[in-house]
């Protein structure tokens, strides 16, 4: 079965800290995409980063890096020196290419972030 | 450039009533998917529309049914509401499918109520 977990419900620092974010997924295929989704309070998730399955190598992105580990099936997100705009729900997904050739994001159950001025 | 609009922001029903929520995607894009997420849980899939047909089904009920226009927005409807329908929905736009990579643009949502 296809799943995605995120083992923490909540983490709180304090601003310019930095903060790792864990993801595991679960999947049989060998062709998917790992995406990082930011909800502020206003609802909308927003597109953070995106990896796919063949890809291994580990990027920065401005205060975002992520750490992708295929043998641990591992997608964790880093933000360095946080910021208090950084408060929100992450979500990790997982894009699954289906017989039908369509794709649909199996979401995490969200990491909520508070970072503390 | 406008991104994923919906329709409306709030809503209270109460049991065994039906709603309809509307969502306009990004201009550019072709393909609309829901989501229904519950309070305290990360989004899940109810339906994907392309070229006006239901191309993909989560696992949802046949009380939620949904409908694409020509102009490439879409419709949600849920029959004979339950209160665990209360959930916010969440409409995103993309373009191919969502076979790839193609990131997904969500809009604000709709937040509704069961009573």
């Amino acid at each position: 079965a296809q799943k995605v977990t995120q083992a923490q419900t909540e983490i709180s620092v304090v601003e310019k800290e930095d903060v790792t974010l864990d993801c595991v997924y679960e999947t049989r295929d060998t062709t998917y995409y790992l995406f990082w989704y930011k909800q502020p309070p206003s609802g909308e998730l927003v597109f953070l980063i995106r990896r796919n399955s063949f890809d291994e190598q580990n990027e920065i992105s401005g205060r975002y890096s992520w750490n992708f580990q295929k043998s641990t099936s591992s997608f964790n997100f880093t933000i360095t020196a946080s910021q208090v705009v950084d408060s929100a729900v992450y979500f990790c997904a997982l894009n699954l290419i289906l017989s039908s050739n369509t794709g649909k994001l199996i979401f995490g159950q969200g990491t909520t972030l508070q970072v503390k001025p | 450039d406008a991104g994923v609009t919906q329709s409306p922001t709030h809503l209270i029903k109460t049991r065994g009533q039906q709603v309809t929520l509307r969502c306009s995607p990004k201009s550019g894009h072709d393909t609309v998917s829901w989501y229904q997420q519950a309070l305290g849980q990360g989004p899940q899939f109810i339906f994907q529309y392309y070229e006006e047909e239901e191309r993909q089904r989560g696992n949802f009920p046949d009380r939620f049914s949904g409908h694409q226009f020509p102009n490439y927005s879409s419709e949600l409807n849920v029959n004979a509401l339950l209160l665990g329908d209360s959930a916010l929905y969440l409409c995103a736009s993309s373009t191919g499918q969502g076979r790839f990579n193609e990131k997904l643009f969500f809009g604000s949502g709709t937040q509704l109520s069961v009573l």
